[in-house]
């Protein structure tokens, strides 16, 4: 059973166009999230988080939205740049629990 | 410097072989992870430790064994009972449970 769910395998974009990837989850005890950008062979970098009490975080060109009725979550990159190829992973926790769900990710290509 | 160390980046096993992979941080985190990373899949959490002397179990823990007896050092052992090891590793840290978890630049296990 699959808890976290990144239904787009990959996504191409346009340098300078806004990227949306998705995440879905099941878990409605959930209530904080975390985007990852992994390149190959490497470990993920952390990119933002957004916990269950706000419905946006932003961070410089990097916004994620919460919609917790939906169990839906999204980061937006504006504008996208070549150097944003990369794999996306979403995760999801509960409070007080140290097990993180991860996503199967979203390899996003941005295109010069 | 502070950050997530692993070591080796590639390591290769024999047959009935028990491997150790390393894992260090100097970030002063009480919590840290392995997880495995197979080809179009999300992190699968291993093991995972709250502090010093404790650790738990992840989902799929069979096959592997870990030490916490120093709060900077999480060493991983994948045992000759793990029948499929071939796979990418990572280690994280996080100063405790739904925070923000830093992952290291992960091992690449291949079995000769």
């Amino acid at each position: 059973d699959q808890q976290v769910k990144q239904n787009s395998p990959s996504l191409s974009v346009q340098e300078g166009r806004i990227s949306i990837l998705n995440c879905d989850y099941t878990n409605s005890m959930f209530d904080y999230f975390l985007w990852y950008k992994k390149y190959p062979a490497e470990g993920p970098t952390f990119l933002i988080s957004i916990s269950s009490i706000k419905d946006k975080n932003e961070d410089g060109r990097f916004t994620v939205f919460l919609n917790k009725s939906a169990k839906h979550l999204s980061l937006h990159i504006v504008p996208s740049q070549p150097g944003d190829s990369a794999v996306y992973f979403c995760a999801a926790s509960s409070s007080g629990t140290y097990k993180y769900i991860f996503g199967t990710g979203t390899r996003l290509k941005v295109l010069a | 410097d502070g950050g997530i160390t692993q070591s080796p980046k590639y390591l290769f096993r024999k047959e009935g072989q028990n491997v150790t992979l390393s894992c260090e941080q100097n970030l002063n985190h009480d919590a840290m992870y392995w997880y495995r990373q197979d080809p179009g899949q999300g992190l699968r959490l291993i093991y995972y430790s709250q502090i010093v002397n404790d650790f738990q179990k992840g989902d799929i823990a069979e096959g592997y064994s870990v030490s916490r007896e120093k709060k900077e050092s999480f060493p991983l052992t994948v045992t000759s009972a793990q029948k499929n090891p071939t796979a990418f590793y990572l280690c994280a840290s996080s100063f405790g449970g739904s925070e923000t978890q830093y992952f290291g630049p992960g091992t690449r296990l291949l079995v000769l």
